[in-house]
């Protein structure tokens, strides 16, 4: 049973680019939540999906917008990368229905910009 | 400004010892905690939950203890182990968002060693 699954596990992009990460939910769920964890830092909430739709987002820009697909999947992108978007993104799936926090996370997507 | 605070950055202990991690909170509307685990180029692992209407929950060598007045709580490890050494993250939730989960706010994580 596949849990979380991330990719691209590490990239490489410029200032100003714009770039688009995916995660696959472990199965049989069909929640997905993305989280930005700076060096040092603890996880930050940045948006959560079901029925693809945003139902939460915290505290991040309109550079950052997602997209959550029929099967679940869902995508991050963010535009106009600053060097302060380097970190490493963190995808949590979880059942919408269950009311409790049994999140799943992947292992994430290192994102380095140069 | 941070209202998940974990206090101590790394902590050492000796094999077959107690470990002790400290978490602070400041918002009192948070009705739900929660420690994970984190190994290096992994994703966090849920360890153990405490909902603010307790105030411990024990799951084998791993016990929290939640003091709501003081807007503490701890994570016991009793006996440590090396395969104990990793990050660990408390986090609380301000409650449901309709059906589903509330996001969850992250301290910044108390690195553990455990030492043989």
């Amino acid at each position: 049973d596949a849990g979380v699954t991330q990719s691209p596990t590490h990239l490489i992009k410029t200032r100003g680019q714009q770039v688009t990460l995916r995660c696959s939910p472990k199965s049989g769920h069909d929640t997905v939540s993305w989280y930005q964890q700076a060096l040092g830092q603890g996880p930050q909430f940045i948006f959560q999906y079901y029925e693809e739709e945003e139902r939460q987002r915290g505290n991040f820009p309109d550079r950052f917008s997602g997209h959550q697909f029929p099967n679940y999947s869902s995508e991050l992108n963010v535009n106009a990368l600053l060097l302060g978007d380097s970190a490493l993104y963190l995808c949590a799936s979880s059942l919408w229905d269950r009311g409790d926090y049994g999140y799943t996370f992947g292992s994430g997507t290192r994102l380095t910009v140069v | 400004d941070q209202q998940v605070k974990q206090n101590s950055p790394s902590l050492s202990v000796q094999e077959g010892r107690i470990s002790i991690l400290n978490c602070d909170y400041t918002n009192s509307m948070f009705d739900y905690f929660l420690w994970y685990k984190k190994y290096p180029a992994e994703g966090p692992t849920f360890l153990i939950s405490i909902s603010s209407i307790k105030d411990k929950n024990e799951d084998g060598r791993f016990t929290v203890f939640l003091n709501k007045s003081a807007k503490h709580l701890s994570l016991h490890i009793v006996p440590s182990q090396p395969g104990d050494s990793a990050v660990y993250f408390c986090a609380a939730s301000g409650g449901h968002y309709g059906g589903s989960q509330g996001n969850l706010i992250f301290g910044k994580g108390t690195k553990l060693s455990v030492k043989p």
